[in-house]
């Protein structure tokens, strides 16, 4: 099976930064990817991690460490449109995704 | 938009009535995958499909589920027999050859 850990809700204030922890757990690995999900909508991609290292695309971050089973996906100058459902999701190889609960980031004023 | 569209988009039916759902993928996509998401958790594997075949069904996949894509396009997910454990979002994705999933909008399911 396929264990996937990330906290579920964070708070941060407009223009501040937050960092969202996963952890993982998986028969395989081949990529760890990072899911943006508004209430009621579908997720959207957000970034791609397979080798150790940070990667950047604007204001959002992702960082992997295959060794530690460790990503961070790290938001930067949040925007009130920010606030949504985060997800870590990991591509162990069989051809499916294996995603965490999410955590849910509020971006107060 | 991602190119993936799901309908219908919500569906509210009572108890022990069948349901289905359809998904329309990226033409040039030949996997698609379908994914439960109840409230408060990531979306959990439901079966793909590589062209027309099935190729793996999650034991979430009871008896009362079906899914077929009959000519390797467009895709149904048939729930017979609905229980209140049924509602959920349920997503449509289709990715390329490797790489991040495209999700479409979802349909949601509410059995009363």
């Amino acid at each position: 099976g396929q264990n996937i850990d990330q906290p579920t809700e964070m708070t941060a204030t407009e223009g501040a930064i937050v960092q969202i922890n996963c952890t993982y757990q998986t028969s395989g690995f081949n990529g760890l990817f990072w899911y943006q999900q508004h209430a009621g909508e579908a997720p959207t991609f957000l970034s791609y991690n397979v080798l150790d290292g940070l990667e950047e695309k604007g204001r959002f971050s992702s960082f992997l460490s295959r060794s530690k089973g460790y990503s961070y996906l790290l938001l930067k100058e949040l925007q009130m449109k920010d606030s949504a459902s985060y997800l870590c999701a990991v591509f162990p190889g069989d051809y499916k995704l294996s995603f965490g609960a999410g955590t849910t980031v509020t971006v107060r004023a | 938009d991602t190119g993936v569209s799901q309908n219908p988009r919500h569906k509210i039916t009572k108890r022990g009535q069948n349901v289905t759902f359809r998904c329309d993928p990226i033409s040039e996509h030949n996997r698609l995958y379908w994914y439960r998401q109840t409230l408060g958790q990531g979306p959990e594997f439901l079966t793909y499909f590589q062209n027309e075949a099935q190729l793996e069904k999650s034991r979430l996949l009871s008896d009362r589920f079906s899914a077929e894509r009959p000519k390797g396009s467009f895709s149904t997910l048939e729930i017979q027999r609905t229980e209140q454990g049924d509602s959920a979002m349920y997503l449509c994705a289709s990715p390329p050859k490797s790489g991040e999933l495209f999700f479409g909008e979802g349909s949601r399911l509410t059995v009363l």
